[in-house]
């Protein structure tokens, strides 16, 4: 069965530091796609990065990057030069071709210090 | 273009009667997700469509619970009787493809004195 694990339910940045969070999965699934989302206070799920298991290079999305060790199985999300508009929560996910399901992690809350 | 639309945003019902949550997909998704959101449990899959057919409603809480997609951009997750416990934030989420990302619509908070 396909599980997501954030370890880390809350952090704290200072702006313009960069922070990562951490995401682990496990699938045995060779094929997936794996995913962060981000949920401010107003309560919207906004999607911000995906990688590809065959994906050779990590993804990048401006100031987001997955930073993707497939032996590890981990798909961690590092935000560079934090904004204080970051502080929400962010929830790692995984979608595998066999279920097709998409499963969240517990998410981690992420805030932003001025 | 539309995202995912979900009416309605807010629902304050009481225990016993009946609610009907609605969503609207994005036109040309072929898989349509339904998640719960609360602060103990976080999200839950309810259900989830291909095509207009569910795959796997195992989520589904209870016989209180029923979900339809009567064509491509409809669905709706009615509860009957609703309790107090199914307070939460209901989300409806579609993709195109089985391995893309979902996108989500606004959510309806639901609230049942």
């Amino acid at each position: 069965a396909q599980k997501i694990t954030q370890t880390q339910p809350g952090m704290f940045v200072q702006e313009k530091e960069a922070v990562t969070l951490d995401c682990t999965y496990d699938t045995s699934d060779p094929s997936y796609g794996l995913f962060w989302y981000k949920q401010p206070s107003s309560g919207e799920m906004i999607f911000l990065i995906y990688q590809g298991s065959y994906d050779q290079q990590n993804a990048t999305e401006g100031r987001y990057s997955l930073n993707f060790q497939k032996a590890r199985k981990s798909a961690n999300l590092v935000i560079s030069a934090s904004q204080l508009g970051d502080s929400a929560m962010y929830f790692c996910a995984m979608r595998d071709s066999g279920g097709q399901n998409f499963v969240f992690g517990p998410g981690t809350r992420l805030s932003v210090l001025p | 273009d539309a995202g995912v639309i979900q009416s309605p945003r807010h629902e304050v019902t009481e225990m016993g009667q009946e609610v009907t949550l609605r969503c609207k997909p994005i036109s040309g998704h072929d898989y349509l997700f339904w998640y719960r959101q609360t602060m103990m449990r976080g999200l839950e899959l309810l259900i989830y469509f291909n095509n207009n057919v569910p795959i796997d409603d195992s989520g589904m809480p209870e016989d209180r619970f029923s979900a339809k997609m009567p064509n491509a951009s409809f669905s709706t997750l009615k509860i009957q009787p609703s309790e107090p416990r199914d307070s939460a934030v209901y989300f409806c989420a579609s993709s195109l493809g089985g391995i893309g990302p979902l996108h989500f619509g606004n959510g309806t908070r639901l609230t049942v004195t």
